[in-house]
C-alpha cells in the first residue's frame, strides 16, 4: 500500500464548481499534512497547511480526520486558474532526526474550463 | 530573495555519461532537500541535508547517485554513469528549521534530465 494515495482524477469541471479533493495515508504517526499545487512544468508550492481543526483560505478548505487517516481539499466557486495538480503531502515521520521527510502523493489532476 | 536556484535547467546527455545537477538554496535555509519526478512514480525524496551534513539518503537508488553539500550555499547531484532510466525532473528545495508543526519547503524549478 502507498503511503499516500490520492484519486489521480482527471477532474473536469465548469468555472464556478465546487469540487473536492481525497487522500488517505497509511502512517497513524503522521504529524503533519500539507495541500500543494503544482502547475504543468512547474515546481510544487504550498497551498496549504492542513490543520486537525480544518482550516480555510478563501474558497479553499482543509480537513484532516486522524481517525481515517484521511485528508480532503475543497475548492469553492473554481476558477481557471485554479487547473493544475494538486499534491497530498504528509510528513512520514513523528520527529527525531528526520524531519522534513515529505511524502507526495501522485497528484490529482483539476481542469477548469468555462 | 531569488529563490532556489537550479542549473543547468535542461540536460540532455548519453547513457554512460556523468551528470552534475546543481541547487543554491534561500540564503539563510537550514534544509536542503533533492527530489526526483517521473510519471510513474511522481515526486520521490532521494536524500536531505540538514546544515550540511546529509540525514537522510535512504532514497537515493543505487550508488551511482552521490550528493554533496560542501557549504549552506551549495549542494550537487552527480550521477554517474547515467542510464536512461534516470530520465526525470530533479528538484531541490530548500526550508528553515521547523517552527511548531510549520515546516514548508520551498522548490526550485527543476532540472529536466534526459539520458538517452
Amino acid at each position: 500500500r502507498k503511503e499516500v494515495e490520492q484519486d489521480p482524477g482527471p477532474f473536469n469541471v465548469p468555472e464556478g464548481a465546487t469540487v473536492a479533493f481525497n487522500c488517505t495515508y497509511s502512517n497513524s504517526a503522521s504529524q503533519s499534512f500539507f495541500w500543494y499545487r503544482q502547475d504543468c512544468r512547474k515546481e510544487p508550492k504550498l497551498l496549504m497547511s492542513v490543520y486537525s481543526s480544518g482550516n480555510e483560505d478563501g474558497r479553499f478548505t482543509a480537513q484532516l480526520n486522524r481517525a481515517s487517516q484521511y485528508i480532503s481539499l475543497l475548492i469553492r466557486d473554481s476558477k481557471l486558474s485554479d487547473s493544475a495538480t494538486y499534491l497530498c503531502v504528509v510528513n512520514s515521520d513523528a520527529g527525531g532526526t528526520s524531519y522534513g521527510k515529505l511524502t507526495f502523493g501522485q497528484g490529482t489532476i483539476l481542469t477548469v474550463h468555462p | 530573495d531569488a529563490g532556489v536556484i537550479q542549473s543547468p535547467r535542461h540536460e540532455v546527455t548519453e547513457m554512460g555519461q556523468e551528470v552534475t545537477l546543481r541547487c543554491k538554496p534561500i540564503s539563510g535555509h537550514d534544509y536542503l532537500f533533492w527530489y526526483r519526478q517521473t510519471m510513474m512514480r511522481g515526486l520521490e525524496l532521494l536524500i536531505y541535508f540538514n546544515n550540511n551534513v546529509p540525514i537522510d539518503d535512504s532514497g537515493m537508488p543505487e550508488d551511482r547517485f552521490s550528493a554533496k553539500m560542501p557549504n549552506a550555499s551549495f549542494s550537487t547531484l552527480k550521477i554517474q554513469p547515467s542510464e536512461p532510466r534516470d530520465s526525470a525532473v530533479y528538484f531541490c528545495a530548500s526550508s528553515l528549521e521547523p517552527s511548531g508543526r510549520f515546516d514548508e519547503q520551498y522548490f526550485g524549478p527543476g532540472t529536466r534530465l534526459t539520458v538517452t
